[in-house]
């Protein structure tokens, strides 16, 4: 059974600083691996999406990474701002494509000014 | 529309109550799933259509979850007899043709059971 891991639960940091998020999975057979950040009493937004053929991608401040055979993803967010303060949650889709996200219990990143 | 719009946005329910949530999916996405978002956790699959075809309930708590997509678009998922457990924001997700393209959530819908 597929499970995904996202340490830290919490991280705290001042304006400015790059920081890291870190996701883990045990079943290396996914179809794609996404990051999504939600904000309090709201949905998901997505972030970033990889293919499993896919090392990264980046999209302006955030660079997401993966190697699928370590079952490892990291989000990488540059030069923090108190706006990026949210959750941001992992999900794996299975090996098969249109079937269920599977994800972490996220990441809660406070950053204050 | 340009996004996942969910009804209603909060919901109270007295214990025992039957409850219905509705999801208008983006126009045209063929993938409709429903997730539900327990206080401080990861959403966790409840069901998933393909059109109007529910191909996997797996994720369904028990027999008083019933989802339904009778058209292709819009669903609606109906909890019978609720209880306190079932409290809980309910997401729901669409997504289009192609590989490329990931999921859309829509705000969900906040259901509190008293």
């Amino acid at each position: 059974k597929q499970e995904v891991t996202q340490i830290p639960a919490a991280l705290s940091v001042p304006e400015g600083e790059n920081l890291v998020l870190n996701c883990s999975f045990t079943d290396s057979a996914i179809y794609n691996l996404q990051w999504f950040r939600q904000d309090p009493g709201k949905g998901l937004t997505s972030l970033l999406l990889i293919q499993s053929s896919q090392r990264e991608q980046t999209s302006g401040r955030l660079n997401a990474s993966l190697d699928k055979s370590s079952g490892r993803s990291t989000l990488y967010i540059a030069a923090s701002q108190p706006g990026d303060s949210a959750t941001y949650l992992c999900a794996v889709s299975r090996f098969q494509a249109g079937t269920a996200l599977i994800f972490g219990k996220g990441t809660t990143l406070s950053v204050s000014s | 529309g340009a996004g996942v719009s969910q009804s209603p946005r909060y919901k109270v329910a007295k214990r025992g109550q039957d409850v219905a949530l509705r999801c208008d999916p983006i126009s045209g996405h063929v993938s409709l799933f429903w997730y539900q978002q327990a206080l401080g956790q990861g959403p966790e699959f409840l069901t998933y259509f393909q059109n109007e075809a529910q191909l996997d309930k797996s994720g369904l708590p028990s027999d008083r979850f019933f989802a339904e997509r009778p058209e292709g678009s819009v669903s609606t998922l109906k909890i019978q007899r609720t209880q306190q457990e079932d409290s809980a924001v309910y997401l729901c997700a669409s997504r289009g043709r192609g590989d490329y393209y990931g999921y859309t959530f829509g705000s969900g819908t906040r259901l509190t059971v008293v």
